[in-house]
């Protein structure tokens, strides 16, 4: 089974300063990798997804994540934040074996850009 | 292009009734499944549907259930409804079900009183 933790359930931060969403997986196998961005009554939107190859992955909106295996890690960063990113952010794991679109989720991380 | 759409938006139903809910998914989407995502949760898999054919059930009880039509739609049923099962219910679709990104739509926010 899979099991997704993502350690901080709320970060504010300053307009144009870095941020890093933190999320730590578990799995008995080898997994992809996902985060989504959801805007106040919307749905998912998916920001990135490590699949396999180079580690440090670019997505949408200025934000990369970086894979690191040996810390079951997928951190999420921007090195300037907008007040547009204020928003609720899922990381995601779904396993290699998966027929379908079955993803577990994290509780979320709510981040706050202040003006 | 139309994205994934979800109906109603919005429904308040009482205790011990009956709800469905809608989704249609993007054109040429063969792959339905449905989250429940309860406020302050991140959404928990409940089923997925691909060419009317159950692929995969989440561990949800069996109040839930649902169906996918000729056309790729899909409709996600529970019965004898309880207060916890107050949620937003989001639909994704995909191509096959087997890729690794699915669209989400807007979600139907189901209060139960």
């Amino acid at each position: 089974a899979q099991s997704v933790t993502q350690l901080d359930s709320q970060v504010p931060v300053f307009e144009e300063a870095p941020v890093e969403l933190r999320c730590n997986y578990s799995s008995s196998v080898s997994v992809y990798l996902f985060w989504y961005v959801q805007y106040p009554n919307q749905g998912l939107q998916l920001l990135l997804k490590y699949l396999s190859g180079s580690t440090l992955v670019k997505g949408i909106n200025g934000f990369e994540a970086e894979f690191n295996k040996s810390q079951t890690s997928f951190h999420l960063r921007k090195p300037s934040v907008h007040i547009s990113d204020t928003a609720e952010y899922f990381c995601a794991v779904s396993d290699l074996a998966n027929t379908g679109n079955q993803f577990y989720f994290g509780t979320g991380t709510s981040l706050t850009v202040i003006p | 292009d139309a994205g994934v759409t979800q109906s109603p938006t919005h429904l308040i139903k009482t205790r011990g009734q009956q709800v469905t809910l809608r989704c249609s998914p993007i054109s040429g989407h063969k792959s339905v499944s449905w989250y429940q995502q309860v406020l302050g949760q991140g959404p928990q898999f409940i089923f997925q549907y691909y060419e009317k054919e159950e692929r995969g059930r989440g561990n949800f009880p069996d109040r839930f259930s649902a169906r996918q039509f000729p056309n790729y739609s899909s409709e996600l049923n529970v019965n004898a409804l309880l207060l916890g099962d107050s949620a937003l219910y989001l639909c994704a679709s995909s191509f096959t079900g087997g890729e690794t990104e699915a669209f989400f739509g807007q979600g139907t926010r189901l209060t139960v009183v």
